[in-house]
């Protein structure tokens, strides 16, 4: 079983709906990341969160380390959101090294 | 201010050859990484920097990958020799410290035929 694990694996959703991408993890973190890849592209960090909830945009992400697990939401989608969206987890002790989960690909149509 | 910096960005080898690859990271990052995403996968770390010392490097194959990082700014990866399986984007990330943001390079696509 993987550290880091992410559902769906991959999501189809019309331009105006409201997605959530979830993440569990198995391990003992200090900070939670949620990342963007676009295709051919390198990887942006959209948040790093270890409590509650962040907001950016139309992006929000909420953490409850007590069920560990986290969720990615986007509101209004538009076809530019469509990416991988990549949970990593800083497991807890660790020097910052990351445990990635293996991505959502996401795909908005308009 | 500037981004993480990678080059080359596609490599296409022959199994059996070498490669590296070089990375630039943000002035001032302590902390270098480097990644290897196989297709299909999260990107899995290869190699962590902490100036020019190595911190983490439990994951890299090391019968056939070594990287350096000698003046503590910027790094190169050499893959000798390169095997069909290397095929993957490498990815260089770096940080102010460890544990904090990382930033990351527009990656290596590696291609091994």
């Amino acid at each position: 079983k993987n550290e880091v694990e992410q559902s769906p694996q991959n999501l189809t959703a019309q331009e105006g709906e409201f997605i959530t991408i979830n993440c569990s993890y198995s391990v003992g973190i200090s900070a939670l990341h949620w990342l963007q890849q676009h295709p051919g592209g390198g990887i942006v960090s959209l948040f790093m969160l270890s409590s509650g909830k962040k907001k950016h945009g139309r992006l929000i992400a909420t953490i409850n380390i007590q069920e560990k697990h986290s969720s990615l939401h986007i509101t209004a989608s538009h076809p530019r959101d469509s990416a991988v969206y990549i949970c990593a987890v800083s497991a807890g002790g660790s020097q910052g090294n990351l445990i990635f989960g293996k991505g959502t690909k996401l795909s908005v149509k308009p | 201010e500037a981004g993480v910096a990678q080059s080359p960005r596609y490599k296409i080898i022959e199994k059996r050859q070498s490669v590296a690859f070089w990375c630039n990271p943000i002035s001032g990052h302590a902390t270098l990484y480097w990644y290897q995403q196989i297709l299909g996968q999260g990107p899995k770390l290869l190699i962590q920097f902490q100036n020019n010392g190595v911190v983490d490097d439990s994951q890299l194959p090391k019968d056939r990958f070594s990287a350096e990082r000698l003046k503590g700014v910027d790094s190169t990866l050499k893959i000798q020799p390169a095997k069909l399986e290397d095929s993957a984007v490498y990815l260089c990330a770096s940080s102010s410290q460890g544990g904090g943001e990382q930033y990351f390079g527009p990656g290596t696509r590696l291609t091994v035929t």
